[in-house]
C-alpha cells in the first residue's frame, strides 16, 4: 500500500526557533499534499493544501508567514513553523494523494509531535 | 460549508459485542465518505470508503453504507476484538472551497473505542 513518512516524529524546541517537518510519499507520486493540525482529543484541522511546484493554499485563519509550506517535488513537502511559540505545540500530520478524483484516498503520515518550550 | 458529526466517545465494549458508531454529514455537493482509524501511536489509516449513495464500504469486518436520504454513514461491526481498540474518524471528501481545486477531507471529532477482554 501507499506509504507516507514524516520526519521527525517528535521535536522539542525553544520558543523563537524555527522547526522544519518533512513529509514524503515513499512509493507513489503525490500530486497533492495536505497539512493538518490535531489538538488533544480533537479532530484534524486542515491547515493547507499544496500542489507540487505551486504555492500552498492556506485555510482561513492559518498564518501563511507562520507556517511555511514548500512542495518541492512530487514526493516531498515541508512545513516550517517559524519563530515557534508554546501555542504552536501540537501534533502535525501530513497526507498525500496520488490523483485528483472524487473519492481519492488520502494516505497519512504518522505525525510529528511538536513541543515548544 | 461541509461538516461531519459523529457520536462522542469514549465507547467501551466487551469482546465480541456489536459496534455502531454513528456519523452524519452536511455537504453542499455529492461527497465521498470515509472511515479512518488511528491505532495508538500510529497515523491515520483508511478503513473503508463509499463514493456514491447506497454504496457499502467494508473492510476487516467493518462496514458502512452511504445513506443519502439520512445523510449518514454509520460504522458497524458484528463482533469486535481487543485489537479494534483505536480512534475512529468519519470524514467526507469534497472539492475544497479555498481555491485549491482539490478534494479535501473534512473530519468528525473522532470516537475512541476501547474493547475489553
Amino acid at each position: 500500500g501507499a506509504v507516507v513518512s514524516q520526519h521527525p516524529s517528535r521535536v522539542i524546541c525553544k520558543s523563537g526557533t524555527s522547526v522544519k517537518i518533512e513529509c514524503r510519499s515513499l512509493d507513489f507520486q503525490a500530486t497533492t499534499m495536505f497539512w493538518y493540525r490535531q489538538f488533544p482529543k480533537q479532530s484534524l484541522m486542515l491547515m493547507a493544501t499544496s500542489n507540487e511546484g505551486s504555492k500552498a493554499t492556506y485555510e482561513q485563519g492559518v498564518e501563511k508567514d507562520k507556517f511555511l509550506i514548500n512542495h518541492a517535488s512530487l514526493t516531498l513537502s515541508t512545513l516550517t513553523v517559524t519563530s515557534a511559540h508554546p501555542e504552536d505545540s501540537s501534533f502535525y500530520i501530513c497526507s498525500a494523494n496520488a490523483g485528483a478524483e472524487p473519492g481519492e484516498t488520502q494516505y497519512f503520515g504518522p505525525g510529528t509531535r511538536l513541543l515548544v518550550l | 460549508g461541509n461538516s461531519v458529526t459523529q457520536m462522542e466517545g469514549p465507547v467501551t465494549l466487551s469482546e465480541e459485542a456489536f459496534l455502531t458508531i454513528n456519523c452524519t454529514y452536511t455537504a453542499t455537493g455529492y461527497p465521498s465518505l470515509f472511515w479512518y482509524v488511528q491505532y495508538p501511536g500510529e497515523g491515520l489509516q483508511l478503513l473503508l470508503k463509499a463514493t456514491k449513495a447506497d454504496d457499502k464500504g467494508s473492510n476487516k469486518g467493518f462496514e458502512a453504507t452511504y445513506r443519502k436520504e439520512t445523510t449518514s454513514f454509520h460504522l458497524e461491526k458484528g463482533s469486535v476484538q481487543v485489537s479494534d481498540s483505536a480512534v475512529y474518524f468519519c470524514a467526507l471528501s469534497d472539492l475544497g472551497y479555498s481555491g485549491a481545486g482539490s478534494y479535501q477531507l473534512t473530519f468528525g471529532k473522532g470516537t475512541k473505542l476501547s474493547v475489553i477482554p
